[in-house]
């Protein structure tokens, strides 16, 4: 079975800090990699996607995350953070077929000071 | 392009009332459809799932059911609510023939029973 792990709840980091949220994940085989972003009240946003070829992926707000296999990881990155990159934070992993459901993490939520 | 609605964004319902949320997309055809809840504090629960017209996977033994009695619209139902029932409802739609499989989010619905 899936499962996806982020071992941070909170993360509090100061304005123009850089950013790292962790996300480890366990899969069979290759698996489809996902972040999403949710602000309050909102629905998800995909920030980013991983599902072959280069390890580095990048995303929409300035986000990155990196691939790797060996350590079953998919971090997302950020080298400056803004005040409205304050959210919740979901990492996924799925796969292809038809009755694809996607494990989702318990989510990180971001706070950002100023 | 695609899109997704939900409504309504925001309920209030006493404890024994019914519920009905409903969820539509537009632009596409034949998606999977999702419902997914989210509680105060915690991760994404997938509720329901579809991969068609009638067709419903139940993932939680509860007091909700979905019907999909269109390709695109996705509702989600309840004869008699109960206070753990609050919550943030999530509906989400995907691609079949879109390999990379990443969902598509609403913007949510928050029931708050009462």
């Amino acid at each position: 079975a899936q499962s996806v792990t982020q071992p941070d709840i909170h993360i509090t980091v100061s304005e123009g800090a850089s950013l790292e949220l962790r996300c480890n994940y366990s899969y069979g085989a290759t698996p489809y990699l996902f972040w999403y972003v949710q602000s309050p009240g909102q629905g998800l946003q995909l920030l980013l996607k991983y599902f072959s070829g280069d390890t580095l992926v990048q995303g929409i707000k300035g986000f990155e995350a990196e691939f790797k296999r060996s350590q079953s990881s998919f971090n997302l990155r950020k080298p400056s953070v803004h005040w409205s990159d304050a959210a919740e934070y979901f990492c996924a992993v799925g796969a292809s077929g038809g009755s694809y459901i996607p494990t989702f993490g318990r989510g990180t939520s971001l706070i950002v000071h100023p | 392009s695609q899109t997704i609605h939900q409504w309504p964004a925001t309920l209030v319902q006493p404890v024994g009332s019914p519920l009905s949320l409903e969820c539509t997309v537009e632009g596409t055809s034949n998606p999977n459809l999702y419902w997914y809840r989210q509680a105060a504090g915690r991760g994404l629960q997938l509720l329901f799932y579809s991969v068609g017209i009638g067709q419903i996977s139940s993932e939680v033994p509860q007091n909700l059911s979905a019907s999909r009695p269109q390709d695109r619209q996705f509702i989600l139902s309840s004869k008699k609510l109960l206070l753990s029932d609050s919550g943030f409802y999530l509906c989400a739609w995907r691609l079949k023939d879109r390999d990379t499989g990443e969902l598509f989010f609403g913007e949510g619905s928050r029931l708050t029973v009462l």
